[in-house]
């Protein structure tokens, strides 16, 4: 089975300007979860979606949004980019059935903003 | 607040030197405790999850045990390639119906030393 991808691995910005990332979860997996890694912070959640609602979300500023579509896949978008935004962003799959709720990480999207 | 702590933040060990690592939380309501490994430039890949205090997991050289407030991965003679950073995270039972979110500690970088 394939795993979690995400796309582009790899990006660069600059200040004022907005993003879009993607990632596709495991084949059957409903719920998506997006995480944001800094070297400072650690990993800290930024949302999670389920059959394309919104479950749950971290404290991180409205600049921050995402959306989950009908087969699952998921795009989250960064507007007004701030260098601090520079980061690994993560995205996270789960089976959500059963007692298997183990997330299933994809490679990340090194962010830079300049 | 759920919190995660995570100690050693790095740990230096030589190949066949069996070592613990520690992972301590407050949460409210532990609905599992997750540990992941992490290489330079991926995502987190699973290892375990634990759901009960007392509960026990094995896989190859690495052993997981939770307590009402901690968890430890045992790593028993380690070789180079267990080199990576070792990652803890807590699901509350409060996170919301159904909610996945994990809450993560910054944790320990393992490098093992032929």
């Amino acid at each position: 089975k394939a795993g979690v991808t995400q796309t582009p691995r790899y990006l660069i910005k600059t200040r004022g300007q907005q993003v879009t990332l993607s990632c596709s979860p495991i084949s059957g997996h409903r719920s998506v979860s997006w995480y944001q890694q800094t070297p400072g912070q650690g990993l800290q959640f930024l949302f999670e979606y389920f059959s394309e609602t919104q479950r749950n979300k971290g404290n991180f500023p409205g600049r921050f949004s995402g959306r989950q579509f009908s087969n699952s896949r998921s795009e989250m978008n960064v507007s007004t980019l701030e260098l601090g935004d520079s980061a690994l962003y993560l995205c996270a799959s789960s089976l959500t059935s059963g007692n298997d709720d183990t997330q299933y990480f994809g490679p990340g999207t090194r962010l830079t903003v300049l | 607040e759920d919190q995660v702590t995570q100690s050693p933040e790095a740990l230096r060990l030589q190949e066949g030197e069996s070592s613990s690592l520690n992972c301590s939380y407050t949460v409210s309501g532990l609905r599992g405790l997750f540990w992941y490994r992490q290489d330079p430039g991926k995502g987190p890949e699973f290892l375990f999850t634990l759901y009960s205090a007392g509960e026990e997991k094995e896989k190859e050289r690495l052993k997981a045990t939770l307590t009402k407030k901690e968890s430890f991965l045992h790593i028993t003679a380690p070789k180079p390639e267990d080199s990576a950073t070792y990652l803890c995270a807590v699901r509350a039972a409060y996170s919301g119906a159904g909610s996945y979110q994990l809450t993560f500690g910054k944790g320990t970088k393992l490098s093992v030393i032929p």
